[in-house]
């Protein structure tokens, strides 16, 4: 069973362009969650989807982003107009039950690190 | 959600066992403690869970007193393979995130 994917693994825009960032959960898991980490900082949590659902997004920026995870494909967290300061590593997490729900662990992906030059 | 404190940095040797704790005083009655590790260039993975007293996987044990104000991540026998940022998080039931602070860098030598 494959793990959760991410890609790609490494992106580099210019400033004012658009990120596309693209994550598949783990075969049978339709809870995605999105995280952003800076350079030796722990993860932030940014938004939490399941299929064609976003059900908390209260850790994402108001502005230039939006997430989605369509009934078919992968789930995509978008950033339009980038700027410097969104250079880090973002992680997709996926997990076949609501977190919570009687356990708390997330199968995380190996990141996309987002460039912005 | 409770605030956890950690260390910010452990050494250790090869083949000792390994004990980090964390802090978290103002923790809820429904909430769990869970940890996670972290290796350089990589996603966290889970380690453990748990709501009192003992728990134990093949992996390592978490140790959590009576007042649940606090909780210790226990490693046996480390190998250089364990270096790596171990997270603490109090995470609540009715949330949909976990809270990673700045967690513990723990250095394994030969």
């Amino acid at each position: 069973n494959a793990g959760v994917m991410q890609n790609p693994r490494h992106l580099v825009r210019r400033r004012g362009q658009e990120a596309r960032l693209r994550c598949s959960p783990m075969k049978g898991h339709s809870h995605v969650y999105w995280y952003r980490q800076l350079p030796e900082e722990g993860l932030k949590f940014m938004v939490y989807l399941q299929k064609e659902n976003i059900i908390d997004e209260s850790g994402m920026p108001k502005e230039r982003f939006s997430a989605e995870f369509p009934k078919e494909g992968p789930s995509i967290l978008r950033i339009q107009q980038v700027v410097r300061g969104d250079s880090a590593a973002y992680f997709c997490a996926s997990s076949p039950i609501r977190f919570g729900q009687g356990s708390y662990e997330q199968y995380f992906g190996p990141g996309t690190r987002l460039t912005v030059t | 959600l409770a605030k956890t404190t950690q260390p910010i940095s452990m050494d250790s040797y090869e083949g000792q066992e390994v004990n980090i704790t964390c802090s978290h005083n103002n923790i809820a009655t429904n909430d769990y403690i869970t940890w996670y590790q972290q290796f350089p260039s990589q996603g966290p993975r889970f380690i453990i869970q748990g709501y009192k007293t003992k728990v134990t996987n093949e992996v390592a044990s978490l140790f959590i007193p009576a007042d649940r104000k606090s909780s210790t991540l226990s490693l046996p026998r480390v190998s250089l393979s364990d270096t790596a940022v171990y997270y603490c998080l109090v995470v609540a039931g009715n949330n949909n995130d976990m809270r990673f602070g700045a967690g513990t860098r723990l250095t394994v030598k030969p």
